[in-house]
């Protein structure tokens, strides 16, 4: 069965500094992959996705995420955070299995991106 | 355009009674899915509905249901409630095809006492 492991339950950074979220998933097969952001007692926010393509995938906000196939890797990254980026961020994947017709996410448990001043 | 429309935010039940869930996907998007949040077990899938038919269901207990109407509005029951069905619920919807990405909701905080 798929899994995602998200090995820093939680990372420490100043303000400004570059932050690096490691996210790393269990099948070989073709996947979908996914990173969400959640701030506290809300839902979950679509950061970024990889579906096919280029391998490098970009946010609005500066976040970026690689796909490396051959490391079954997703890590996401940024080169300067901000207090605002204070948040629980999740990895997710999605098989493409039957054509991708199932919506089924498996998460990661979660990396708590803490920005200091 | 508007979100996913989940309701209630927040409910309290009982152990033993039984408790349903709103779910209002986007507009035009016909694909729901629900996911259980608990500090213990994460983030795990529940099912997903595609035009009123359940079409993936994950590893939880029958006391879990759902149903999907012709017009994308789901709902999910919990019966029997246990104090370990206090969770957040968090709804998503996809559009078509389903792999672009869920939009969640901003979950119900069920707490059950």
């Amino acid at each position: 069965a798929q899994s995602v492991t998200q090995l820093d339950s939680q990372v420490p950074v100043f303000e400004e500094a570059p932050v690096e979220l490691r996210c790393n998933y269990s099948s070989s097969v073709s996947v979908y992959l996914f990173w969400y952001v959640q701030y506290p007692n809300q839902g979950l926010q679509l950061l970024l996705k990889y579906l096919s393509g280029s391998t490098l995938v970009e946010s609005i906000n500066g976040f970026e995420a690689e796909f490396n196939k051959s490391q079954t890797s997703f890590h996401l990254r940024k080169p300067s955070v901000h207090i605002s980026d204070t948040a629980e961020y999740f990895c997710a994947v999605s098989d493409k299995e039957g054509g991708g017709a199932t919506n089924k996410l498996i998460f990661g448990t979660g990396t708590l991106l803490a920005v200091q001043p | 355009k508007a979100g996913v429309t989940q309701t209630p935010r927040y409910l309290i039940k009982t152990r033993g009674q039984q408790v349903t869930l709103s779910c209002s996907p986007i507009s035009g998007h016909r694909s729901v899915s629900w996911y259980q949040q608990t500090p213990g077990q994460g983030l795990q899938f529940l099912f997903e509905y595609f035009s009123e038919t359940q079409r993936n269901k994950g590893n939880f207990p029958g006391r879990f249901s759902g149903r999907q109407f012709s017009n994308s509005r789901s709902e999910m029951n919990v019966s029997t409630l246990e104090l370990g069905d206090s969770a957040l619920y968090l709804c998503a919807s996809a559009g078509t095809p389903p792999n672009y990405g869920y939009t969640f909701g901003s979950g119900t905080r069920l707490t059950v006492v």
